[in-house]
Formats: C-alpha cells, structure tokens, sequence
C-alpha cells in the first residue's frame, strides 16, 4: 500500500475561514498532485509539483494556492473559502522521470464550506 | 494527452468475468496505458499498466491489440467487493509536459449478488 497521507479526512467550515489541507508521502516522491473531484464526477487536476520549490496550475482553475518546501510535504490552502469550494481534494504523489509515472492518491479531504 | 473512451456503466454478477474496453484512437508511440479503480469516498488505486499485447497480475488482465487504438481490462470472477469505477488512462508521462493524469468519466461497474 502506499504510504501518502491527507489530514483532514473531513471538514466543515463557515465561509470566509482560512484553510489548509495537508498531505505527506513517505515514499520519497518527487511529483506530487491535488485533484478536486465532485460526488460522482471526474477527478480534475488543479496543482502539480515536480519537486521542492516547484508549483504548477493544473488543468482546472482554482481559487487555492500550494507549497513545497519540503519533498514530502504538498499542503494546500484556501485564503477564504466559500460554499463552491466543497467538493473532495485527492493529493498523489509519483516517481520522477520513466514513462509509467503510476500515481499513488491519499484518502482524500472531504470539504464542506457553509 | 490521448482522449479515451469507455462505457459510462457496466452491470455484472457475482462470479463472473467483466471486460471493460477503452479507445483510444490517437495513442501516441510513447504513451503508456494505465488502469485506475476507485471506490465511493476514497483516492483511484493503480490496477494495471501495459504497453504492448497482455499484462497480467493478481488482480487484473490488460488486453492490448497490435494497433494499440483500444485495450480492455478483464476482471475475473468478480465479487461484490468489485463495484467501483475504472478509469483508463493513456499518455507518455516521460515528459515534462505530459507527467498529469487526465481522468474521464470512468466505467461504473456494479457488481450484483
């Protein structure tokens, strides 16, 4: 099993608030992903990493920043939310570099913002 | 990335073999073929990949032609435990530009008793 954690599992917030969404990989993976998938939807990528200090803007606009200070360490973060930010963030984390870049994915954060 | 075709849902019974095929008309020369299960409320979970003609594992087969413009995932002797949604995934993710996954809308697959 892979070894990639997202913290929390659930949350629910009122709107306005300031949030982080945290995940870790032991696994010493370069890349690392934030998903935002709807109940029954298709997953879609917002932020990718392809190593420390490097950030990039997925295919789907979104609202929230990330950082990546450390190999392991993805967090994401939303200055002020708002209801059309609920939804499940999925973080994943691969190998650098070879053509089969399998992705391993947390648990997910199930979000809920009033 | 190669666009990809799959059915929206499949039905099956406890037992049986299901057999999940995926198109993908415009699979480039370095692009791989990945399968990805996921259940209600968790993260997709890697099944299979391939390239060329049969993988197989513990849990799964990949079929892939010589024109590589389509592969179907067999699952044998499906159980309740099965139900879940399988995306196929294609692309060449040795390059900086292609290393992103781009999910479609998967295959719901039902598994009944």
């Amino acid at each position: 099993e892979a070894d990639i954690y997202q913290t929390p599992r659930y949350l629910v917030i009122g709107t306005g608030k300031k949030i982080t969404l945290e995940c870790s990989q032991t696994m010493g993976h370069d890349k690392m992903y934030w998903y935002q998938q709807d109940p029954g939807m298709e997953l879609h990528l917002i932020h990718y990493s392809y190593g420390v200090n490097s950030t990039e803007k997925g295919d789907l606009s979104s609202e929230s920043t990330v950082s990546r200070i450390r190999t392991e360490h993805f967090p994401l973060t939303l200055e002020s939310a708002r209801p059309s930010h609920t939804s499940q963030y999925l973080c994943a984390s691969s190998e650098l570099g070879g053509g089969k870049n399998i992705q391993y994915f947390g648990a997910g954060t199930r979000l809920s913002v009033l | 990335l190669a666009k990809t075709t799959q059915p929206i849902s499949m039905d099956s019974y406890e037992g049986q073999e299901v057999n999940i095929t995926c198109s993908h008309n415009n699979i480039a020369t370095n692009d791989y073929i990945t399968w990805y299960q996921q259940f209600p409320s968790q993260g997709p979970r890697f099944i299979i990949q391939g390239y060329k003609t049969k993988v197989t594992n513990e849990v799964a087969s990949l079929f892939i032609p010589a024109d590589r413009k389509s592969s179907t995932l067999s699952l044998p002797r499906v159980s309740l435990s099965d139900t879940a949604v399988y995306y196929c995934l294609v692309g060449d993710w040795s390059k900086a530009a292609g290393n992103k996954l781009t999910f479609g809308g998967g295959t719901r697959v039902l598994v009944k008793p």
